[in-house]
């Protein structure tokens, strides 16, 4: 079955600053890569996601690229805000079910 | 819309007893739900896949005579925790999408903490 791996475990940037997320997943046959933030206690977000055919997508601060041929996808954030601090969770779907597959999350925080 | 909700919010039992948690899609129909279980720190494990009218399916690993799951109408899932003992003890979240085939978002529950003594 799917396998999604997702690195750092942690990551602390300066307000201001630009943070990378990244994932690797198993099955080729992926074609849905959405992204959550998750604040304590609370349910997952989604605030962006990217499908097979397109190899990058961006909303305002917020970018996420995919390479399918490295079965790779990563989670851009520019001009980190301390309200950005979250944890942020990758996932992997294949069309049919819909089921999601989630990475390993990262605690995010951005310090003022 | 795409609004989801769960009942209840939090719930503390004795060990033994069972406890059921109700995930409801509030203005849309649900043909699949899901159910995922998140513990402190780590990330949301999916337990089943439920579709209205049919039994689950289970992830490896996850009894299904311990969680209970029935999908009974297009706008609700049950999740029933049976005998539940301490180490059941997490957050549960239930999420559910709009369509069908090419559409892949799912919305999803504000989770359910559930504590067993």
């Amino acid at each position: 079955g799917e396998n999604v791996e997702q690195h750092p475990s942690t990551l602390s940037v300066q307000e201001g600053d630009s943070a990378v997320i990244k994932c690797t997943y198993s099955d080729s046959a992926s074609n849905y890569f959405p992204w959550y933030k998750q604040e304590l206690g609370k349910r997952p977000q989604l605030i962006i996601d990217i499908r097979s055919n397109v190899g990058e997508k961006k909303d305002q601060r917020i970018a996420v690229t995919l390479n399918k041929t490295a079965k790779h996808f990563s989670l851009h954030i520019t001009e980190t805000q301390p309200e950005d601090s979250a944890v942020y969770f990758c996932a992997a779907s294949v069309n049919q079910g819909g089921k999601l597959i989630f990475g390993q999350g990262t605690e995010l925080s951005v310090k003022p | 819309g795409a609004v989801v909700s769960q009942h209840p919010s939090w719930v503390i039992c004795k060990s033994g007893t069972s406890v059921k948690i109700e995930c409801r899609s509030l203005d849309f129909q649900a043909t699949t739900m899901f159910w995922y279980r998140q513990f402190p720190k780590q990330s949301l494990m999916l337990m089943a896949t439920s579709n209205e009218g049919s039994k689950a399916t289970y992830e490896q690993g996850v009894e299904k005579d311990k969680f209970l799951i029935n999908h009974a109408s297009l706008t609700l899932s049950t999740l029933t925790v049976t005998s539940a003992h301490p180490e059941d003890s997490s957050f549960y979240i239930c999420s559910a999408i709009t369509g069908t085939s090419g559409v892949n978002e799912q919305f999803f529950g504000p989770g359910t903490r559930l504590t067993v003594l």
